[in-house]
């Protein structure tokens, strides 16, 4: 099963606004990260949090981190039609020489 | 080259042929991750490489996928008998040294399509 799982699967909201989507996961982890994807192809690093990090600023994204709760959030500010695009966390639990993907935040900005 | 190259970018097969992929990482990236993306879905995990080894071959579906990777670079994800489940985008990225706190350059990856 996957490690990550991204809410709303689905998030539609008007240009200007903010829009803020969840990931939580399942293990302990060494940290995390948000993707972008657009059209189906290729992702597009965002950010990464280290697991002893509470919060992160990067231009209008600001992601959190709750290790006790298992979960993180992505806020992306003043969103834009360019903002429109599927969203991914992923982890890297310890252990596993790997990077767990979540199903996605398939977010849709509004002109 | 400046990003992760992946061809073709499209493939069309039939059902029981056998289809190659093929990845070229960022020059100088050691580690290599290949993965699978269904319609609307998010990504699974096929294999890692770090260098020409694999670590971690967990995410293989079947014996019909083997991956290979030479010189520690270009990697070859071989689908054998393939089936029209194995329809799906097949992603490749890389990083400089392997997981733990690296972000992955992705690929635009390879559409395949089995009839």
């Amino acid at each position: 099963s996957q490690q990550g799982e991204e809410d709303p699967q689905a998030l539609s909201i008007q240009e200007g606004e903010n829009a803020t989507m969840n990931c939580s996961y399942k293990t302990s982890i060494n940290n995390l990260q948000w993707y972008r994807q657009n059209s189906g192809r290729g992702l597009v690093h965002l950010i990464l949090i280290r697991s002893n990090e509470r919060e992160k600023h990067s231009g209008r994204l600001r992601v959190t981190l709750d290790t006790s709760k298992k979960s993180s959030s992505l806020l992306i500010t003043a969103s834009r039609a360019a903002d429109t695009a599927s969203y991914f966390c992923a982890t890297d639990p310890q252990g596993a020489q790997k990077l767990v993907f979540g199903q996605g935040t398939r977010l849709t900005i509004n002109p | 080259g400046a990003g992760v190259s992946q061809s073709p970018s499209n493939k069309v097969t039939e059902k029981g042929k056998d289809v190659e992929l093929r990845c070229d990482p960022i020059s100088g990236h050691t580690a290599l991750y290949w993965y699978r993306q269904s319609l609307g879905q998010g990504l699974e995990f096929l294999i890692y490489f770090q260098g020409n080894s694999a670590p971690d071959k967990s995410g293989l579906p079947s014996d019909r996928f083997s991956a290979e990777r030479t010189g520690g670079s270009v990697s070859t994800l071989t689908i054998q008998r393939t089936q029209q489940e194995d329809s799906a985008v097949y992603l490749c990225a890389s990083s400089l040294m392997g997981p733990g706190n690296e972000k992955l350059f992705f690929g635009s990856g390879t559409q395949l399509s089995v009839l």
